[in-house]
């Protein structure tokens, strides 16, 4: 499985956008950019992932570089209950268990 | 989405006891994993577990040390062997989704060995 490299942590105001980066750049044709966040005390929650297209949902946005070597997740309107640590995590499908790196732990203020 | 529900939520062991986590999903699922995430670290892989054939454990993590049931589609089980304080942890069960690229997690068990 591809690495990916993330930031330690990042601060957001709450209402802002929070962009949350990572380079992945050995990651193959067949791969998949997942993210996923782990809220304190909780089990790490799916929120997003995409091949080769910008993707989005309820929660987030997801800008995959046109090479794939880096990918940001975008939280539009962050709240404090977005504060948690989020994965960025390369894998080829769901079939497979999942690399959890260190991951980037956002901090969100009022 | 699945519902993934652990027991016990947490628990506090002395060193050389044994303790099993049960995993209970509500929906019919094929694959299962466990994982383990030690205090202030990510979480990391300790096998997956299919039902009807034996677990694959990954590397640093043994059969003996982490025994593995999956009766059914439904409910798997690890358990911690002879525990140390180096086994203080939480650890999780997730799911693989139907939605590809999907996985749930429980909310994991917390574990505090003496």
């Amino acid at each position: 499985d591809a690495k990916t490299t993330q930031p330690t942590s990042m601060d957001c105001a709450e209402g802002r956008a929070a962009n949350l980066p990572c380079n992945h750049s050995t990651i193959s044709g067949n791969e998949y950019v997942y993210w996923y966040r782990q809220i304190h005390s909780q089990g790490p929650q799916y929120i997003i992932h995409g091949l080769k297209n910008n993707e989005t949902n309820e929660m987030a946005s997801l800008i995959i570089t046109e090479d794939r070597k880096s990918s940001t997740l975008i939280l539009p309107h962050a709240t404090l209950r977005d504060t948690a640590v989020y994965y960025c995590i390369v894998n080829l499908d769901s079939g497979y268990a999942l690399n959890f790196g260190k991951g980037t732990s956002l901090l969100v203020t009022p | 989405s699945a519902v993934i529900s652990q027991k016990p939520s947490r628990d506090i062991c002395q060193r050389g006891t044994s303790l099993t986590i049960q995993c209970q999903v509500d929906s019919q699922v094929t694959m299962m994993f466990w994982y383990r995430q030690q205090p202030g670290q990510s979480l990391t892989l300790i096998a997956t577990a299919n039902q009807g054939s034996e677990a694959t454990y990954e590397s640093g993590f043994v059969i003996d040390k982490f025994p593995i049931s999956r009766p059914n589609l439904t409910f798997s089980t690890l358990t911690v062997s002879n525990m140390s304080p180096e086994d203080s942890s939480i650890y999780l069960c997730s799911v693989a989704g139907t939605r590809k690229g999907t996985q749930y997690f429980g909310p994991g068990t917390r574990l505090l060995v003496l």
